[in-house]
């Protein structure tokens, strides 16, 4: 059962850039969330995607927009890179129907703006 | 909005000692709660969660957490424990019945010398 997997890994980005990040959920899984996790702290949420629809956002600029697609998985795109957008990406996804409240997350993409 | 502290942001243990870390959560209704781990170069794993039943929850490893309502607590417990649980411990909140989507506390990073 595969679980929740992101790429890339790592990836080094020049400031004014964009990045696109892609994540596949958990077998049997249709909600995926994003989480920015800066060094020294917790996971933040960005914003959640549902049948293919952004559900819920978390305090995030508008340079940070995802995608969802049939198959669920999904895209996080961040524009107009900043030093302060780097960071540890991580795709999160579960499965709304009833018990299904427990979240899964990947391994995570590290982004470097330089 | 729903928040969580976690007050300790370091400690550092021998192997076999006791382990107590505190979660205090703010929120208005009814919550799940959850914690998680990371261990060194590794995805965020669920330790525990409690959504309702007996406040004392059992999770992986030998780690338990006790919810305390009236306290607005989820502390997790380890009678003792082991080098290899040297890891960031985080702490998660969400409001049941809503979109899973939780908040994260800032991280207790545990280390435990041999």
């Amino acid at each position: 059962d595969a679980g929740v997997t992101q790429s890339p890994t790592h990836l080094i980005k020049t400031r004014g850039q964009q990045v696109t990040l892609r994540c596949s959920p958990k077998s049997g899984h249709d909600t995926v969330s994003w989480y920015q996790q800066a060094l020294g702290q917790g996971p933040q949420f960005i914003f959640q995607y549902y049948e293919e629809e952004e559900r819920q956002r978390g305090n995030f600029p508008d340079r940070f927009s995802g995608h969802q697609f049939p198959n669920y998985s999904s895209e996080l795109n961040v524009n107009a890179l900043l030093l302060g957008d780097s960071a540890l990406y991580l795709c999160a996804s579960s499965f709304q129907g009833r018990g299904g409240n427990t979240i899964y997350f990947g391994e995570g993409s590290w982004l470097t703006v330089v | 909005a729903q928040s969580v502290s976690q007050h300790n942001h370091h400690v550092i243990l021998s192997e076999a000692a006791s382990l107590e870390l505190g979660c205090n959560y703010s929120y208005g209704g009814t919550v799940n709660l959850f914690w998680y781990v990371q261990y060194p170069g590794q995805h965020l794993q669920l330790l525990l969660k409690y959504f309702s039943g007996d406040p004392l929850v059992k999770g992986i490893k030998g780690f338990e957490a006790e919810f305390i309502k009236s306290k607005f607590s989820f502390n997790l417990r380890k009678p003792s424990v082991q080098w290899s649980d040297t890891a960031e411990y985080f702490c998660a909140v969400n409001g049941s019945g809503g979109s899973y989507i939780p908040t994260f506390g800032r991280g207790t990073s545990l280390i435990v010398h041999p």
